[in-house]
Parts: structure tokens; C-alpha cells; sequence
């Protein structure tokens, strides 16, 4: 599995766009990156998954450079609910295991 | 929208008792996961299932064992429990589909 590095926490003030980093160097050609959040007490929540192009959807933007070698997270108008940890996990097609890191806290303050 | 249900959100055990963490999804997934998370550790895999009567150990399997005899459930035994067994549970499952689901979670304390 490809590690991954993201900063420990970030912050963002409501209603502005969150832009969430990581860093996944060693991904192979055939793994996708996946995002997931947690909010506290909660199990984790699927956000969005890609593999070499953007991708958007309800809850957010991804952002993949060209290399692949890291990306970004984008949530264009955060609010307080998403006050979550944000885990972002590069996954092949054929492996079956989510292998989570310790994330990124962000927390949006008012 | 996909469900994933664990059975109790909090459980109160003894040591040494037999526990069982129950799991069903309403999808018909064919891949089912435990993990635990502990503070400072994160998520970890304890066992998965890619289909029915079929189980792999995840990277910490050891003090626990699993069933799948139907493909919406997926049960977690904790054969012997320890106070070092408190944790977090998590269940999830995954279909065809990309995204894993997961559950609310089972705050399992051992005393």
C-alpha cells in the first residue's frame, strides 16, 4: 500500500473553501485515491475517489496532480458539520482493505 | 442509501467472557470488515470477509475470530475477552460499487 502524508490538523473559517493536502508519492499505477471523513463518534463517511482526472460531486472537488503524486481535497463552502477528521487513502482495484492514517483534523470555526 | 447496522452502540463485558459483535448490511454487499479504533492508533483492520463462509485476517486478528454464515451478516467474536480488547468497533461492507460503507460503531469496554 502507498503511504500517505497529510498535515495533522488544519482550520477554515465557515464559509470559505477547505483545501485539504496529501502527499502519496509511492502510489502505483492502478490505485485510486480515496477520501473519507469521520466525524466524532461516527464511522467513517465515503467523500469521493478518483484516479488520474478531477473529480466533483455533492460534497466535494479532487484535485490529482499530474504525476499522481499527491492531491488535494477541496470543499468549496465549509461549514461546521464538516468538522471531521479527513483520511485520504490510496486503494488498487484488487485489493479489498481500506488501510486508514491518522489524517487531517480540520476544523471549521465560525 | 446503503445501511450498515451493528447491533449495540455501547457494550459493558467481563474478562474472560465470550462476545459477540454483530453486523448486517441491507445491500447485499459481498465484502464485509471489523475494524477497531483506538486513540493514537487510528483504524485497523481485524478481519474482513469477501464473501460468504470466506474470512482473511486483517492486520491485528489475533484474541478474535468471525462468521459470516449469511452475506448481510458479519459477526466478530471475541473469544476471551481482555480490558485490553476495549475499543471502538467498526463494521463495514462494500459492493460492486466503489465506496465502503460503515456503521456507527460498537464502544465495547471490558472490565
Amino acid at each position: 500500500d502507498a503511504k500517505t502524508t497529510q498535515p495533522p490538523s488544519m482550520d477554515c473559517a465557515e464559509g470559505r473553501a477547505a483545501n485539504l493536502p496529501c502527499n502519496h508519492s509511492t502510489i502505483s499505477g492502478n490505485e485510486y485515491v480515496y477520501w473519507y471523513r469521520q466525524i466524532h463518534s461516527q464511522g467513517p463517511q465515503y467523500i469521493i475517489h478518483g484516479l488520474k482526472n478531477n473529480e466533483t460531486n455533492e460534497m466535494a472537488s479532487l484535485i490529482i496532480t499530474e504525476d499522481r503524486k499527491s492531491s488535494t481535497l477541496i470543499l468549496p463552502h465549509a461549514t461546521l458539520r464538516d468538522t471531521a477528521v479527513y483520511y485520504c487513502i490510496p486503494r488498487g482495484g484488487s485489493n479489498y482493505k481500506l488501510t486508514f492514517g491518522k489524517g487531517t483534523l480540520l476544523t471549521v470555526n465560525p | 442509501d446503503v445501511k450498515v447496522t451493528q447491533s449495540s452502540r455501547y457494550l459493558v463485558k467481563r474478562t474472560g467472557e465470550k462476545v459477540f459483535l454483530e453486523c448486517v448490511q441491507d445491500m447485499d454487499h459481498e465484502n464485509m470488515f471489523w475494524y477497531r479504533q483506538d486513540p493514537g492508533l487510528g483504524l485497523r483492520l481485524i478481519y474482513f470477509s469477501y464473501d460468504v463462509k470466506m474470512k482473511e485476517k486483517g492486520d491485528i486478528p489475533e484474541g478474535y475470530s468471525v462468521s459470516r454464515e449469511k452475506k448481510e451478516r458479519f459477526s466478530l467474536i471475541l473469544e476471551s475477552a481482555s480490558t485490553n480488547q476495549t475499543s471502538m468497533y467498526l463494521c463495514a461492507s462494500r459492493g460492486r460499487a466503489y465506496g465502503y460503507t460503515f456503521g456507527s460503531g460498537t464502544r465495547l469496554t471490558v472490565v
